[in-house]
């Protein structure tokens, strides 16, 4: 079954505004990673945040992690036509534990950057 | 490094045709996974293997076959293809199965017609 849950499904934005996409899980993870899906390619890891971390930084994005909501936003600031792909969360729950290797993904949020 | 590479790209089916799906990693990974990705369900696992001759079922196993006899090819066969497998396959792969991150680097996709 889902983990994560993406929110909006779709989003359209114009051009150089910010981006706003949630995650959210249902049981305690390790960490919480983005990734990203052009039309007709493979997935592209973007950002992890573990457990512990509430925020993290990387170029124009910016992950938050509320571990006691369980949830996730992703935030891409000054959007480009470029961004436009679908943005997945993927968890790692703790219940897997140690010895387990297996992300769970979300169903993704669409996004369209119109120039 | 060419990275993950999966072959074909495209394959059209007839129901109860068998293949197999061709998937290799150039960066000595330990860990190799199949999914399926359809339109409104995200991406499910299907099988993963933590290393040469080991191999594990995911969330949706029926109808497919793993081996890993070698740590750079991990293919994924349809036995008696069904059009409920028509699908886009993706094969990832990860660095060390107990790393704390799981960042996991994804191929192109198969695209798999079943008629």
């Amino acid at each position: 079954s889902q983990q994560g849950e993406e929110d909006p499904q779709a989003l359209s934005i114009q051009e150089g505004e910010n981006a706003t996409m949630n995650c959210s899980y249902k049981t305690s993870i390790n960490n919480l990673q983005w990734y990203r899906q052009n039309s007709g390619r493979g997935l592209v890891h973007l950002i992890l945040i573990r457990s512990n971390e509430r925020e993290k930084h990387s170029g124009r994005l910016r992950v938050t992690l509320d571990t006691s909501k369980k949830s996730s936003s992703l935030l891409i600031t000054a959007s480009r036509a470029a961004d436009t792909a679908s943005y997945f969360c993927a968890t790692d729950p703790t219940y897997s534990g140690a010895g387990s290797y297996q992300l769970t993904f979300g169903k993704g949020t669409k996004l369209s950057v119109i120039p | 490094n060419a990275g993950v590479t999966q072959t074909p790209k495209f394959q059209v089916l007839k129901t109860g045709q068998s293949m197999t799906l061709q998937c290799a990693q150039d960066m000595n990974h330990e860990y190799m996974s199949w999914y399926r990705q359809d339109p409104g369900m995200g991406l499910r696992l299907i099988h993963y293997s933590v290393g040469a001759g080991i191999t594990d079922q995911g969330e949706v196993p029926n109808g497919y076959n793993v081996s890993r006899s070698t740590t750079e090819d991990f293919p994924l066969r349809l036995l008696s293809a069904a059009p409920s497998q028509t699908s886009v396959y993706f094969c990832a792969s990860m660095g060390r199965p107990r790393s704390p991150s799981k960042t996991q680097y994804f191929g192109p996709g198969t695209r798999l017609l079943v008629l």
